[in-house]
């Protein structure tokens, strides 16, 4: 089955910097991969997606990229705020059944 | 009430206690997800109906056991538990299996077993 790494489990950064946080998957059929922002005491959100047959998209300060060949794609975050700090999960699916990467806390300092 | 609900937030119950968590989605999707959150673990998919029929069990012990009355409400019966099914259990909906279809969480019922 699928396998979804993400790194870095924790990023702390200032305000107005930027953030990338990056996953790898495993199945090279897999063609969905959204991402996912959770703030504490309430469930993931979807904030951006991407799939297979585009390699970049861009949402306002956020944008996901993707590399098929290399099977990777990361998240990027510009001028972040404080209200950016939450975990945020990457997630892979092919068949249907969206596997999850163990997810990244961010932290954004004033 | 919007989107997706779950009661209650908070459980707390011992290893032979039987107690049922309830999640309900007010967006008119045909499938639902029960979902397990454990610190530092990816998020574990543990059942998926659509239209209400049972579609995907995970391997999932049998002490925990989902319900889908009708396409809105989703539970799951708890019962002989252990202290590692401690975690945050989450319910999702999604208009239906597509794989594209975004997944709309509640916010969760945080379990502990003593």
């Amino acid at each position: 089955g699928e396998n979804v790494e993400q790194h870095p489990s924790t990023l702390s950064v200032q305000e107005g910097d930027s953030a990338v946080i990056k996953c790898t998957y495993s199945d090279s059929a897999s063609n969905y991969f959204p991402w996912y922002k959770q703030e504490l005491g309430k469930g993931p959100q979807l904030i951006i997606d991407i799939r297979s047959n585009v390699g970049e998209k861009k949402d306002q300060r956020i944008a996901v990229t993707l590399n098929k060949t290399a099977k990777h794609f990361s998240l990027h975050i510009t001028e972040t705020q404080p209200e950016d700090s939450a975990v945020y999960f990457c997630a892979a699916t092919g068949a249907g059944t969206l596997t999850f990467g163990k997810g990244t806390m961010l932290l954004v300092s004033p | 009430e919007t989107g997706v609900t779950q009661t209650p937030r908070h459980l707390v119950m011992g290893m032979t206690n039987k107690k049922s968590l309830k999640c309900e989605q007010h967006l008119g999707h045909n499938a639902m997800y029960w979902y397990k959150q454990s610190a530092k673990k990816p998020l574990e998919l543990m059942f998926v109906y659509s239209l209400e029929e049972r579609v995907e069990n995970n391997s999932v012990p049998s002490r925990f056991s989902p319900e889908c009355p009708n396409s809105s409400h989703l539970f799951l019966h708890l019962h002989t538990l252990q202290p590692e099914d401690s975690a945050l259990y989450l319910c999702a909906s999604s208009q239906d299996r597509d794989r594209y279809n975004e997944q709309f969480f509640g916010p969760g019922t945080r379990l502990t077993v003593l």
